[in-house]
């Protein structure tokens, strides 16, 4: 069936570093991919998403672009803040539109 | 525009009994989705509804787990003779139209369980 494989966290980091979060996933044709964010507290957000190969997604400086021949889909920020701090999750729906189907989540923290 | 909506928001309940958790879509979404999340993974995705239509069930985790949506508006989740693994947090997300495709995929802050 279809999974997403992500980097095990955490992940810390400094402010302005650059940030690089990896995902892979198996799935049938051309699913539709997504990160989602969780911050301490709070439900889980949509942070960016792409629907077919090659898009690249992007929202408050991060970006993601679909890569059909590694099947990936990369989170990047080219400087991270504090703000960032949360739990990222790479996602798909697969062809078939079912549901999300979730990686295990990487977290990130930012000390200033 | 409110977003997705549950309650109670915490729930600790002893071995046994029944727990039900209720979620509010946005108003006007067609799909409901019920997930589970335990600490340090990812939600695992239960079951999910086409306005009152169930249509994929098979991942519910046992027959302990039911979940409804009589009116095609709001949904309900409920948990028979709760055992201690059942504690999580039970996710409720909506959408208008399949996931994918440009149609996002909305949650509500969650469902707490603790089954002591």
């Amino acid at each position: 069936g279809d999974s997403v494989t992500q980097m095990e966290g955490p992940v810390t980091l400094s402010e302005e570093a650059f940030l690089t979060i990896n995902c892979t996933y198996t799935a049938t044709g051309y699913p539709s991919l997504f990160w989602y964010v969780q911050y301490p507290g709070e439900g889980l957000q949509l942070l960016l998403k792409a629907t077919k190969a090659d898009d690249k997604g992007s929202n408050k400086g991060f970006e993601a672009t679909y890569r059909k021949e590694t099947t990936s889909f990369h989170l990047e920020k080219g400087s991270v803040q504090v703000s960032d701090s949360a739990v990222y999750f790479c996602a798909l729906v697969g062809q078939a539109g079912t549901a999300l189907i979730f990686g295990k989540g990487t977290t990130l923290s930012v000390s200033s | 525009d409110t977003g997705v909506s549950q309650d109670p928001r915490h729930k600790i309940t002893k071995r046994g009994q029944n727990v039900t958790f209720r979620c509010d879509p946005i108003s006007e979404h067609n799909r409901l989705y019920w997930y589970r999340q335990t600490l340090g993974q990812g939600p695992e995705f239960l079951t999910y509804f086409q306005n009152e239509a169930q249509l994929e069930k098979s991942r519910l985790l046992s027959d302990r787990f039911s979940a409804e949506r009589p009116k095609g508006s709001f949904s309900t989740l409920e948990i028979q003779r709760t055992e201690q693994g059942d504690s999580a947090m039970y996710l409720c997300a909506s959408s208008l139209g399949a996931g994918g495709s440009g149609n996002t995929i909305y949650f509500g802050e969650g469902s707490w369980l603790t089954v002591v």
